[in-house]
Parts: C-alpha cells; structure tokens; sequence
C-alpha cells in the first residue's frame, strides 16, 4: 500500500512569490492535515481538511491556504513568502476525521532566498 | 510554558541498552498520546499510538501514559543502531480539530 506522497520534494522560491504543495493521501483516507517544521521550532500545525472542507487551522497568517480536491489529494498554498517560511511542510492522512493516528509523508522541503 | 515538553538530548547509547524516552504536558484534556520516530530528510513514521492510561507493547518498543502525572515514555529494548533517528512524542484531545501537539523531538544515537 503506498503511503502519503507529496511533491516536489524541494522548492526554492524567493521573498515575495507564492508556492504550492501537493500531496496525496493513503488509499482510503480523507482526512489531511498540514504541519510546518521550522528549524528549533518542532511540528507546528497548520491546516486540517476533510470531505473537501477546511476543518481547522493553526496560528499562521491567510497567506497560508490550501484546499483539498474530490480526490482527497491536497494543496497548499504559501502566498507572498517570507525568508522564516523556509522549513519542511509535512502533509498527513487519516480515516474519516478526529483522532485517528496521522501517517506522514516525506514532506516539501521549501527553501526562501 | 509549552504545552508538551520533551528533552532534546542528544541521548547516545551503546547497542543492546534499554533507551528510555520521556515526554510530560499540562494539558489534562490529552487523551490520545502517540509517538513517531523521523530519520534525517524523512516524514514522522508513527510507533506506538495509544488512548488514555496504561502500557502497550509492540515488539521491542513498550508505550506507557500515566495521565496522573501527565508523563508519557517510550522503551526500546534491544538497541538498534538503525534506531538511531529523532523521537517524537504527540498528543491530542477528543476536541481538538484533528490537531496534533509535538513535542521538540530527542535525538537517539545508538552506537555499535
């Protein structure tokens, strides 16, 4: 069974641009989530999305959106980067929604010049 | 204060020692306790996922929560030198909009 997939593995974008990230869940699973992993700041969550809707989000700005696709693949989206963007986003899946343990992929390692 | 609080170590330890891993939190509303172990330019790969107090054994890897004193471990007997990788403790409540709380991670390095 292919676990959670995401691409591209590593985006280099400067100040300023906007990025996307894709990422493809576990068969079966429609729950995705977000994280950011900022160096010495650990998992910060960002975006939790199920059936389509966005459910929860965590403490970033609106130029951090996604959205999730009749699929359940997800996107998301970073507009007007900023240099502290640069981290690894981690996208995670589950079965339906709650608690239900959370299967990462490899993330997109996002770099900002 | 952090929600959830882990050591950063680094922890070395020769093979074949019992590693004790350790995490305490402060919100008492945690009900779900996981831990993911990330080797260097990978994803979290999920361990042990447990639900409120008790033990659970999987293998060379024993879980443990003790909600009463809001501390949670993880033992793995038998190192491994490919157990050399970052463990990180994860909590959620039943409330909680599908969002998980890490802790900082510790850095385990077994060494042959």
């Amino acid at each position: 069974e292919a676990g959670v997939t995401q691409s591209p593995t590593h985006l280099i974008k400067t100040r300023g641009q906007q990025a996307t990230l894709r990422c493809s869940p576990i068969s079966g699973h429609t729950s995705v989530y977000w994280y950011q992993q900022a160096l010495g700041l650990g998992l910060q969550f960002l975006l939790w999305y199920d059936e389509g809707e966005e459910r929860n989000r965590g403490n970033f700005p609106p130029r951090f959106s996604g959205r999730q696709f009749p699929n359940y693949s997800s996107e998301l989206n970073v507009n007007a980067l900023e240099l502290e963007d640069s981290a690894l986003y981690l996208c995670a899946s589950s079965l339906v929604m709650g608690n239900q343990p959370q299967h990462f992929g490899d993330g997109t390692r996002l770099s900002i010049l | 204060q952090k929600e959830v609080e882990q050591d950063p170590g680094p922890l070395s330890v020769p093979e074949g020692a019992i590693v004790s891993l350790n995490c305490t939190y402060s919100n008492s509303a945690f009900q779900y306790f996981m831990w993911y172990r990330q080797y260097s330019r990978k994803g979290p790969e999920l361990l042990m996922y447990t639900y409120s107090s008790g033990n659970k054994e999987d293998g060379r890897f024993t879980a443990q929560v003790d909600k009463s004193s809001k501390y949670i471990s993880l033992f793995i007997r038998d190192s491994q030198p490919s157990d050399s990788a970052t463990y990180l403790c994860a909590m959620s409540a039943t409330h909680q909009g599908g969002k998980l709380i890490f802790g900082q991670g510790t850095e385990l390095s077994v060494k042959p």
